[in-house]
């Protein structure tokens, strides 16, 4: 089944120790998202990349940076998380400005 | 950010009830779509619409995209247990990528 993909499921850092999420697509969509979502919260926009274009929201911190070295993989990197970085972090692709599918996510916990 | 409004914000049912919620908004939309989150889990596109007064079903979930296109309801037939969960409108301009999230309706089934 054609699918979004995140690693790890689960993810423990120090506060400061630099982390890195993954996220793979099967679906071939040329439109992949980072957002971050707290406690039942809607899910918040990160930034994106079309194509290979990124696209970083105003409000997203600098501590927040993406890599997408081709289609199907895209990363985020968080520098020197703090407590406040603690979430989960989801990822999700679209083709062009379809409907985005979302994955699993990754639930980050700093210590 | 911009947000829907999203109604209720929780709901408190029996097993097989039926479940109504909606979204509104002061800016029209293009697309409507209907997400369903699990615990701990990525959101899942349950319905998208695309037109407006367009009527769509999907199993037991019936939404549809309001006349004037600021606005959306989902209902849920019959509910039974997997029900639960918390469910979030977004709308979305089809030029743009960007989704516009409601606050999330949380559905729980009394035992």
């Amino acid at each position: 089944d054609a699918m979004v993909i995140q690693n790890p499921r689960y993810q423990v850092t120090q506060f400061g120790k630099p982390v890195t999420l993954s996220c793979s697509q099967t679906l071939n969509h040329n439109v992949m998202y980072w957002y971050q979502q707290k406690s039942s919260q809607a899910p918040k926009l990160l930034f994106h990349y079309y194509d290979k274009d990124f696209n970083n929201e105003a409000d997203t911190p600098d501590n927040f940076q993406s890599r997408r070295p081709n289609t199907s993989f895209c990363f985020l990197d968080i520098r020197s998380p703090g407590l406040g970085d603690a979430a989960m972090y989801l990822c999700a692709t679209s083709r062009d400005n379809d409907e985005q599918f979302f994955g699993p996510g990754t639930r980050l916990t700093v210590l | 950010g911009q947000q829907l409004n999203q109604s209720p914000q929780s709901m408190f049912i029996q097993e097989g009830e039926d479940v109504s919620m909606n979204c509104t908004s002061s800016s029209i939309f293009n697309t409507w779509l209907w997400y369903k989150q699990d615990p701990g889990e990525g959101p899942v596109l349950l319905i998208a619409l695309y037109k407006a007064g367009e009527l769509t079903s999907n199993g037991r979930l019936t939404a549809q995209f309001g006349i004037t296109r600021k606005d959306s309801f989902l209902n849920i037939s019959a509910s039974i247990p997997s029900d639960v969960g918390i469910y979030f409108c977004a709308g979305q301009l089809r030029s743009n990528y960007q989704l516009i999230w409601g606050a999330g309706t949380k559905l729980i089934i009394k035992p």
